[in-house]
C-alpha cells in the first residue's frame, strides 16, 4: 500500500493564480481531510470529508474548495491564490466505524508527505 | 511542552538518554489522544495513541502517560537515537463533541539528538 499519496511536493503561484492539490489514499479510509500547517502552529483542519459525496468546512475554509467523487481521491483546489495561503498542506485519511463504535473506539489520521506551496 | 509562536521549544537529548516530551491541552472533554513524530520533509507519522479509560500505554522505545487531572500528556522515549531527532506533536479528539476524525493538534516540541 502507498498509503496517502500528495501532489505536487512543491508549488510556486502567482497571487491570483489557481490550483488544485491532489491526494489520494489507498487505504479505503471513508474519512479524508485537508489541514494546513504554519510556522510554529499546530495543524488547522481546513476541510474534511467523512465519505464519497459529503465534504464539510473546517476550522479554515475560506479561499479552499473541496470534492469527493470517490473514496479514494479528495483534491483541494485554491480559488484565487493570496500570499496567506503560502504554507504546508498536508491530506490526511483514517477508517471509520459503524455509529454503535464510535463512542468505544478511535483511529488515528494517516497523513501524506505533504505539499509545501508559495504565493507571491 | 507545546506553544503557539514561530519557535518551537527545543529539548536537546544526549544519544541514549531517556527523552520526555510534554503535551497541556484544554479541553476537559477530549477522550482521545496520539503522539505524531515529523521529521524535516515529511508528513506526521503515527507513533502511539492512547483512550481516557487509560493512564499509561507502552509500545516500542515509547511510552505515553496521561493525567486527566491536570490535562497533561506526555511521551518518553526509551534510548534515545539520532533517528528520534524531529518534531513531536499531540493530537486531541472528544467524540462525539468533535466530529469523527477532527483532532486539535499541538504546535509541537524540537528534540535535538546529540552524539
Amino acid at each position: 500500500n502507498a498509503g496517502v499519496t500528495q501532489t505536487p511536493k512543491f508549488q510556486v503561484l502567482k497571487t491570483g493564480q489557481s490550483m488544485t492539490l491532489q491526494c489520494a489514499q489507498d487505504m479505503n479510509h471513508e474519512y479524508m481531510s485537508w489541514y494546513r500547517q504554519d510556522p510554529g502552529m499546530g495543524l488547522r483542519l481546513i476541510h474534511y470529508s467523512v465519505g464519497a459525496g459529503i465534504t464539510d468546512q473546517g476550522e479554515v475554509p475560506n479561499g479552499y474548495n473541496v470534492s469527493r467523487s470517490t473514496t479514494e481521491d479528495f483534491p483541494l483546489r485554491l480559488l484565487s491564490a493570496a500570499p496567506s495561503q503560502t504554507s504546508v498542506y498536508f491530506c490526511a485519511s483514517s477508517y471509520s466505524l459503524p455509529a454503535s463504535q464510535k463512542g468505544s473506539y478511535n483511529s488515528p489520521l494517516h497523513f501524506g508527505n505533504g505539499t509545501r506551496l508559495t504565493v507571491t | 511542552g507545546e506553544s503557539v509562536g514561530l519557535h518551537l521549544p527545543t529539548l536537546s537529548v544526549q544519544e541514549g538518554d531517556n527523552s520526555i516530551i510534554n503535551c497541556a491541552y484544554s479541553n476537559s472533554a477530549s477522550d482521545y489522544f496520539i503522539w505524531y513524530k515529523q521529521e524535516s520533509g515529511k508528513g506526521p507519522q503515527f507513533i502511539i495513541d492512547i483512550r481516557s479509560n487509560m493512564d499509561k500505554r507502552q509500545g516500542q522505545r515509547v511510552t505515553v502517560l496521561l493525567n486527566k487531572t491536570v490535562k497533561h500528556l506526555s511521551l518518553q522515549i526509551a534510548a534515545t537515537q539520532p533517528g528520534d531527532s524531529a518534531v513531536y506533536f499531540c493530537a486531541e479528539n472528544s467524540f462525539p463533541t468533535d466530529s469523527w476524525g477532527k483532532f486539535q493538534f499541538g504546535a509541537g516540541t524540537q528534540v535535538v539528538v546529540t552524539p
